[in-house]
Formats: C-alpha cells, structure tokens, sequence
C-alpha cells in the first residue's frame, strides 16, 4: 500500500546492556502515557503505563520517566535481551477523551 | 491478556472485490479503534468509535467505512478493494482513561 510518514529511528544494543529508548511530546494536557512494544507481524502489547502525577513507574525489568516540565517520556530496559527486538511505541492522551496519540516508534535491535 | 480478536489474519483478495475485516472483544470497552500500519512505519488512526452507534473518521483519511451496533463487534468494511489499501490493519479498544489494547492484526494484499 501506499506508504505514509517516515521510517522509523533505530537504536541498537548488546545483550545484557541497559536499554533507553526515548519519546517526546508536545500537548502539557496528556494525562496518561503508555509503551507498547510491537514485534513483527504482530500487534502492539501494552508494556508499562504511568500517569501525570507520578514522574516514575517500575516493572518488571523496565522502567517508565515521565519529565513533565520538558514533555519528555523514556521507557528503560534492563539487561536487555534478544527477545526485546522490536518496535517500539509511546501514546498519549493528548487532552483526548476518546483517542490516544502514537509517537513515530523506534525499532530496538539487540545483538547476541 | 487482552481479548481482542481479528480475522481474518491474512487475506489476500483481487482488485474490486468488497472485504470485511472483522474485530471483536470480550472485555466490554466502550471505545474501539481502526489504525492502518505500513511494514515498519507509523500508526494512523482511521476510524473510532466511544459507544454503540457513535462512529468518527480518524486522522487519516481511509475509503473504508465501519459500523458499531453492538458494544463488542467494530468491523471495518471495503466497498470495492484496490491495491493501494494493501497494509495492515489493526484494531484496539479501550475502556474509558484506561488502558488500550490491540488485536493481532490482519494483513490485506489486494491484487
């Protein structure tokens, strides 16, 4: 099909290094933020979400930093494995009751 | 675990013919979404719905129409399929400032 927007930024990593992937945002309204990660020829998975009033939330080897003051959010993966290649996508409410807004996405390579 | 479903999952079809992709989920949300998605490209919302009956166009334009009469069903329809909608199509649902989830996805190649 016709393809639309740009490619995607990539960030590659060894296996066993720490992972940051990075994503920033421009509506100071957006009140919820989520990390999907999304392998090929699937859907994207829900990872890790965190809303306004916190600025850190943890899991299970990855970490959600929402910066409000610069629109900034970042998800942290620990111990980065082979398994965690992939695409991966921010969303925000954006001030949107109804509808999330993605940001580009970033394809994460991890090399054995 | 989300459950949301899509089929079908890959679909290859000739150029005119009319499709209907179907999504369904189990979980009650009110709100269901259609995205379009280029192999390694972004996601564009073209299609959304926050209840029964309530259907908007998304952020990019699409030829498809869909429909929502009951809470759990959103199918996406292709009056007469062209190959430039060759892509894949994913949809999601949500539950009021919640979480949303996606199904698998289904692929089209339209011939």
């Amino acid at each position: 099909g016709e393809s639309v927007g740009l490619h995607l930024p990539t960030l590659s990593v060894q296996e066993g290094d720490n992972s940051i992937i990075n994503c920033a945002y421009s509506n100071s309204a957006s009140d919820y933020f989520i990390w999907y990660k999304q392998e090929s020829g699937k859907g994207p998975q829900f990872i890790i979400d965190i809303r306004s009033n916190m600025d850190k939330r943890q899991g299970q080897r990855v970490t959600v930093l929402l910066n409000k003051t610069v629109k900034h959010l970042s998800l942290q993966i620990a111990a980065t494995q082979p398994g965690d290649s992939a695409v991966y996508f921010c969303a925000e409410t954006g001030g949107s009751n109804y509808k999330l807004t993605f940001g580009k996405g970033t394809l994460l390579t991890v090399n054995p | 675990e989300a459950d949301i479903y899509q089929t079908p999952r890959y679909l290859v079809i000739g150029t005119g013919k009319k499709i209907t992709l179907e999504c369904s989920q189990t979980m009650g949300h009110d709100k269901m979404y259609w995205y379009q998605q280029d192999p390694g490209m972004e996601l564009h919302l073209i299609h959304y719905s926050y209840g029964v009956n309530s259907t908007e166009k998304g952020d990019l334009s699409s030829e498809s129409t869909v429909s929502r009469i009951r809470t759990e069903h959103f199918p996406l329809t292709l009056e007469s399929a062209r190959p430039s909608h060759t892509s894949q199509y994913l949809c999601a649902s949500r539950s009021g400032q919640e979480t949303q989830y996606f199904g698998p996805g289904t692929r089209l190649l339209v011939l």
